[in-house]
């Protein structure tokens, strides 16, 4: 299993620019999640999903969008990149069950709005 | 008040002596716990997670859970330069579908 994977690694946006961070996992989990991480902070929590087809708001959801069409993928749009924007971005994934509640990320994606 | 916070740090110990890292939570309803350690560059991975009152031992690694005084503390004995790192702590509350991170304290252990 690949786990969960992030494209792209790393990327640099002008002002205004939009982009899609794509998110993939392939252990069949329910839940998906997208975090951002600032220097020196921790995870704020952007958007989430329970299932294919559901998503909801995070802590801070404003100038970001997602979908959920399949268990597979949970892709991140960025609309009119602002500096604010820039930060390292982490999916994240779990099942809905079992004993351990635990959430197994991505490697990131680090961006960069200039 | 921040849902979670954790001891500003950073925290520096020397090699072989026990680092002890806090964390305290405002939703009273929280059910899980959860500590995470990052290096730099990398992303977060669980070292471990306690659901009920009490204490949690896995290996150099004890977990602290009071919910009376919504606190949850993690301690690591014998300290190794290895374990040096950001952790973090997440504490799943009323909403099942998310949880939420505190800012990290950086751990630093000298050889």
């Amino acid at each position: 299993n690949a786990g969960v994977t992030q494209t792209p690694k790393f990327r640099i946006l002008k002002i205004g620019q939009s982009m899609t961070l794509q998110c993939a996992q392939d252990m069949n989990h329910n839940y998906m999640y997208w975090y951002r991480q600032d220097p020196g902070m921790g995870l704020k929590l952007i958007y989430y999903s329970v299932g294919a087809g559901i998503t909801d708001k995070g802590e801070v959801p404003n100038g970001y969008n997602v979908s959920r069409s399949t268990t597979e993928d949970f892709p991140l749009r960025l609309e009119l990149a602002a500096p604010s924007q820039t930060s390292v971005y982490f999916c994240a994934s779990r099942t809905s069950g079992g004993a351990v509640d635990t959430q197994y990320f991505g490697p990131g994606t680090r961006l960069t709005v200039l | 008040q921040k849902e979670v916070e954790q001891n500003s740090g950073p925290l520096s110990v020397p090699e072989g002596a026990i680092a002890s890292l806090n964390c305290t939570y405002s939703d009273r309803g929280s059910q899980s716990f959860f500590w995470y350690r990052q290096y730099s560059g990398k992303s977060p991975e669980l070292i471990m997670f306690i659901y009920s009152n009490g204490d949690k031992e896995d290996g150099r690694f004890t977990a602290q859970l009071n919910k009376a005084s919504q606190y949850v503390s993690l301690l690591i004995r014998d300290s190794q330069p290895s374990d040096s790192a950001t952790y973090l702590c997440a504490v799943k509350g009323t909403n099942a579908g998310k949880s939420t991170f505190g800012d990290g304290t950086t751990l630093t252990v000298k050889p």
